[in-house]
């Protein structure tokens, strides 16, 4: 089991260009999860797809940025037009199911997003 | 709606020292409580977890206890070692409900000097 693995490591972007984030959730988990992490904001949960249909994705800020799960094996969260404001670690963790003892959130390493 | 409190930013020990973390939360629902631990350049990684049927979960010498009159969920561990430091994130999940939305709080900062 290799965990949830998430690519690239770290992205450095400029202002104004677009970010495409991976994540390979555990094999035969059923809930993936984004979350945003920094300093300031500490974690913040941004969006929740189960059996690949998007839940909620209340934690999105709106205008420009998007998730997508078109299949078990990955999801992508892709942000337009970086802003400086959008650094952060983006993580993605995933889990076997929802309720009971199967809610064990299992987290990625992160990628690191730099906007300069 | 569902919150929780750590107040302690950063906690500096020594060796086999004792280690309270302190943290109190707030929902209507039906919680279950985490401990996770977040090592440098890694996802936070799940400590321990307990539900309202088991109150007290334990794990690599750290337990916790859930106190529904206190509405706390406070670690401890009695000897820490260089290796425990990490950021510690008190999280709650109010998962009888299907709110999946865990809140995680602010986070501990602990470092263990030799």
């Amino acid at each position: 089991n290799a965990g949830v693995i998430q690519t690239p490591r770290h992205k450095v972007t400029g202002k104004g260009q677009e970010a495409t984030l991976w994540c390979e959730p555990i094999s035969g988990h059923s809930a993936v999860f984004w979350y945003r992490q920094t300093i300031v904001q500490g974690l913040e949960f941004l969006t929740y797809f189960r059996n690949q249909a998007p839940i909620d994705d209340s934690g999105m800020p709106k205008e420009r940025f998007s998730a997508q799960m078109p299949n078990q094996s990955h999801s992508t969260l892709k942000i337009q037009s970086t802003q400086p404001q959008d650094s952060a670690v983006y993580l993605c963790a995933s889990s076997l199911a929802w309720g009971g003892d199967q809610n064990t959130l299992y987290f990625g390493a992160g990628t690191r997003l730099s906007v300069l | 709606g569902n919150s929780v409190t750590q107040m302690q930013g950063q906690v500096t020990l020594s060796e086999e020292e004792f280690l309270f973390i302190n943290c109190t939360y707030s929902t209507t629902g039906y919680p279950t409580l985490f401990w996770y631990v977040q090592y440098p350049g890694e996802g936070p990684q799940l400590l321990l977890k307990v539900t309202t049927a088991n109150n007290k979960g334990s794990s690599r010498g750290f337990e916790a206890t859930y106190d529904k009159g206190t509405t706390s969920f406070h670690l401890q561990k009695a000897s820490v070692q260089e290796s425990d430091s990490a950021v510690y994130y008190c999280v709650l999940g109010d998962l009888n409900t299907g709110n999946y939305k865990y809140v995680f709080g602010a986070g501990t900062r602990l470092k263990v000097i030799a």
